[in-house]
């Protein structure tokens, strides 16, 4: 079945810094969403990325989908103490299957 | 801003006895989804509904778990019996279509099985 790992577990950063999780599959993927999920609370959708070598932008959160459409990135620029939250990527395999990853959770330190 | 519900938020119950979660999706959403989230892990999907069909139950442990859609818009979650290995978040998503489109989630359930 489809394996999707993200990296690292956990990030601790001084707020400032900037911060990056990746999201790596086994297989090609169709699409990916990426989801924000803050402490105690659900997940909430981010953006998805459909093209090969495909790069967003919110504010200061960059996403970009691999050349191969089997990995991603989310990186945060100058991190804040809103940024709090567990990251998960979702990928969408070609069959139409949808699998989070374990996520990756961030803390700031103010 | 139409929202996901869900009930109830909180259920504390023994092993062996039966419980049930319900959800309303967002009005027109013809997808849902029911996931577990056990702390520290990401959602595992459980059940998908396209309208009032199961389209993947494939991760559903079908000797104790059930799920309902029967008119294609609130769903009902059941577990019967539950097992302390239950204790998890329980989570109900709704797409406007298929997952290739954004989920919306619901606050969730929150079991604890004793």
């Amino acid at each position: 079945g489809q394996q999707v790992m993200q990296i690292p577990q956990y990030q601790h950063v001084q707020e400032g810094e900037d911060f990056t999780t990746y999201c790596n599959s086994s297989t090609t993927l169709s699409n990916i969403q990426w989801y924000k999920q803050r402490p105690g609370g659900h997940p909430v959708f981010l953006i998805q990325l459909v093209k090969s070598g495909e790069v967003k932008k919110q504010k200061r959160l960059t996403f970009q989908f691999g050349e191969a459409k089997k990995n991603s990135s989310l990186h945060i620029t100058a991190t804040q103490t809103t940024d709090v939250g567990t990251y998960f990527c979702a990928p969408l395999s070609k069959a139409g299957k949808s699998t989070f990853g374990d996520g990756t959770t961030l803390t700031v330190k103010p | 801003e139409a929202e996901v519900a869900q009930s109830p938020r909180y259920k504390i119950t023994e092993k062996s006895q039966a419980v049930a979660f319900w959800c309303d999706p967002i009005s027109g959403h013809a997808t849902l989804y029911w996931y577990r989230q056990i702390l520290g892990q990401g959602p595992e999907l459980l059940v998908q509904f396209q309208d009032e069909s199961v389209v993947d139950d494939s991760q559903l442990p079908k000797d104790r778990f059930s799920a309902e859609r029967l008119k294609g818009v609130d769903s009902t979650l059941k577990i019967q019996p539950a097992e302390l290995g239950d204790s998890a978040m329980y989570l109900c998503a709704s797409s406007i279509l298929e997952s290739s489109y954004e989920q919306y989630f619901g606050p969730g359930t929150r079991l604890t099985v004793t």
